[in-house]
């Protein structure tokens, strides 16, 4: 199966924009990259997903290298809300895409 | 859209007793997932249904979980004879799965705010 790497952790000061990167070097060619994040007690939420282009939406954007072996999920302009664990996961299959597959993910820190 | 639903949020239990969570899905999705997410690590995929049917289990689901999905709507885990080892937060997850001309569309999970399982 598809794995990801990501950093443990990162900070970024309040209106500032985060770039969180994703290592997928053995990604094939028909799995999605998904990000999600987990707010302290709840589930996980949906931010964005792609195949091969850069998509924007409300939340973020996703940017993919050429090769699809990484990827970086930006926020454009933390803000106290966005303290979350961000997970970067692969589809792992072509039928069941909800069966998706956590990592440890990036808890991203926002200080004012 | 009232979002996904889980109940209880909070269950404590002594070990060997049989525990039953329930799940109640955005109304329209017809498919639901089981995942359970321990301290520190991110959630790991249980189960899932498609409408009433479940069509996959992982191997962590042992012979002492049970997920249920009656006419298609709410769904059930249960665990008989916990374990402290059971101890987690047990989540539930639900999505429109839509395919045409054999292209998967909407990749989107909405999920519950889970049920903490402690075994004593």
């Amino acid at each position: 199966d598809a794995k990801t790497t990501q950093p443990n952790s990162m900070e970024s000061n309040e209106e500032e924009p985060v770039h969180l990167p994703c290592n997928h070097s053995t990604i094939s060619g028909t799995d999605y990259i998904h990000w999600y994040r987990q707010l302290p007690s709840q589930g996980p939420e949906y931010v964005i997903h792609g195949l091969t282009s850069n998509v924007n939406n409300r939340m973020a954007s996703l940017a993919i290298a050429e090769d699809r072996k990484s990827s970086t999920l930006i926020l454009h302009r933390a803000t106290l809300r966005d303290a979350a664990v961000y997970y970067c996961i692969l589809s792992v299959t072509t039928d069941s895409w909800g069966k998706l597959q956590f990592g440890a993910g990036t808890q991203v820190v926002v200080t004012p | 859209d009232t979002g996904v639903s889980q109940d209880p949020r909070h269950k404590i239990t002594k070990r060997g007793q049989n525990v039953t969570f329930r799940c109640d899905p955005i109304s329209e999705h017809n498919r639901l997932y089981w995942y359970r997410q321990t301290l520190g690590q991110g959630p790991e995929f249980l189960t899932y249904f498609q409408n009433e049917a479940q069509l996959e289990k992982s191997r962590l689901l042992s012979d002492r979980f049970s997920a249920e999905r009656p006419k298609g709507s709410f769904s059930t885990l249960e665990i008989q004879r916990t374990e402290q080892g059971d101890s987690a937060m047990y989540l539930c997850a639900s999505s429109l799965a839509r395919v045409y001309n054999e292209i998967r569309t909407n990749e989107k999970l909405f999920f519950g705010s889970g049920t903490q399982l402690s075994v004593l």
